[in-house]
């Protein structure tokens, strides 16, 4: 059972360039999530899908955007990178029922822009 | 607008029991009161759980009292693994962690 699986694991990328984060989950999730976390900081919430087809914004959407084609997968771009996206980005994904707090992360993508 | 507002840092040591409190004043009713474990280099790990009166488990005890603005949770007899971040959330779609507890577990 291998969860939620993130790819890539670690990336650096020159600035202006674009690239696509994959997280992929087994566990039949409606809820999706993508965070960033910078050192020493919380994580922060990027953009989120309640089910497929559905995406919302987070706190700090700007300069991402994401898709959930398909129910399993939740993608995270980056259009035009830029130094200040450097960080860790996590995923996780939970159960559709509110009340079901409890999100299985994957291992994260240590991005590096420069 | 931050949800909940948790101490930056608290230090123990092995074998006490430590309390870490967060607020959530803004706490909507159907918001549940979530905490996560983090350590380094790694995703944040679910502990607990909880909408009102007391809630335990095998590694912790979640207190919430009547009016849901603010949580306690509970961790007994602390080792020097349980040194981590520790994050109070209040969900019901999005999840948002804020800056957490840095608990530092001494010998």
């Amino acid at each position: 059972n291998a969860g939620v699986t993130q790819t890539p694991k670690f990336r650096v990328l020159k600035t202006g360039q674009s690239m696509t984060l994959l997280c992929a989950q087994d566990m039949n999730h409606e809820y999706m999530y993508w965070y960033r976390q910078d050192p020493g900081m919380g994580l922060r919430l990027i953009h989120y899908s309640v089910g497929e087809g559905t995406t919302a914004k987070g706190e700090v959407p700007d300069g991402y955007n994401v898709s959930r084609l398909k129910k399993q997968n939740f993608l995270l771009g980056l259009e035009s990178a830029a130094p200040s996206q450097t960080s860790v980005y996590f995923c996780a994904s939970r159960n559709r029922v509110p009340q079901n707090t409890e999100a299985f992360f994957g291992q994260g993508t240590r991005l590096t822009v420069v | 607008l931050a949800k909940t507002t948790q101490p930056i840092s608290m230090d123990s040591y092995e074998g006490q029991e430590v309390n870490i409190t967060c607020s959530h004043n803004n706490i909507a009713t159907n918001d549940y009161i979530t905490w996560y474990q983090q350590f380094p280099s790694q995703g944040p790990r679910f502990i607990i759980q909880g909408y009102k009166t007391k809630v335990t488990n095998e590694v912790a005890s979640l207190f919430i009292p009547a009016d849901r603005k603010s949580s306690t949770l509970s961790l007994p007899r602390v080792s020097l693994s349980d040194t981590a971040v520790y994050y109070c959330l209040v969900v019901y779609n999005d999840m948002r962690f804020g800056a957490g507890t840095r608990l530092t577990v001494k010998p």
